[in-house]
């Protein structure tokens, strides 16, 4: 089945403990990205990736690190995690058609408590 | 900067009641409009690119148009399990907007009965 996973689907964690959210694409996608959802502020993109060692930062990447040594990986890291990065994170992939964009395709979600 | 604005928040409808929901959106060259829906909980999924103003796509009781400033999405005898939240999203071409997806704040949909 064609699908984006996440990792842990919920976290509770610490202020300052690094922590990793995987995330694996099985379409052979060339574009990647991470959301994170909040109440009123709606969806809103951290980091993208175009292809393998390729990323750029979205609207919100304070607080973040991403990686992609590998097509099908994403990996999202919290080097030192703060309570207002508690949220609802989203990971996406797309084919990557430049001319035409196709729609991405979403993981089901990763909920992360920082306390 | 892209912006995408949607409208209404939420709007409760009857089963059978058909409506249309609105995104307007500014961007530097479009290269695609796309709509999803979400349930609560749940990543949401993605129901329909437009690429060019004057297109639309239907799927189902759903219709998209896209103009040169905005898209709607008609939904015609909606049933309840339409509930969702409709989400609206563009795809900027310009400098550092490529490969970047600017989303709207949702429109929550009710279906009563």
């Amino acid at each position: 089945e064609a699908q984006v996973t996440q990792n842990p689907r919920y976290l509770i964690t610490v202020t300052g403990k690094k922590l990793t959210v995987t995330c694996s694409q099985n379409m052979n996608h060339e574009y990647m990205s991470w959301y994170r959802q909040d109440p009123g502020l709606g969806l809103r993109q951290i980091y993208y990736s175009m292809n393998v060692e390729v990323t750029d930062k979205g609207d919100v990447p304070e607080g973040y690190k991403v990686s992609r040594k590998e097509k099908r990986n994403f990996p999202l890291i919290l080097e030192s995690p703060s309570p207002n990065q508690t949220s609802l994170y989203f990971c996406a992939s797309s084919p990557g058609q430049v001319t035409f964009p196709l729609g991405y395709t979403f993981g089901s979600g990763t909920r992360l408590t920082v306390v | 900067e892209d912006q995408v604005t949607q409208s209404p928040e939420a709007l409760r409808l009857q089963e059978g009641e058909s409506s249309s929901l609105n995104c307007s959106y500014t961007v530097s060259g479009l290269r695609g409009l796309f709509w999803y829906r979400q349930d609560p909980g749940k990543g949401p999924e993605f129901l329909f690119t437009l690429y060019s103003a004057g297109e639309e796509k239907e799927k189902e009781r759903l219709k998209a148009t896209l103009t040169k400033k905005e898209s709607f999405l008609h939904i015609t005898a909606p049933k309840p399990e339409d509930s969702a939240t409709y989400l609206c999203a563009v795809h900027g071409a310009g400098g550092t907007s490529y490969g970047k997806l600017t989303f709207g704040q949702g429109t929550i949909l009710t279906v009563h009965p």
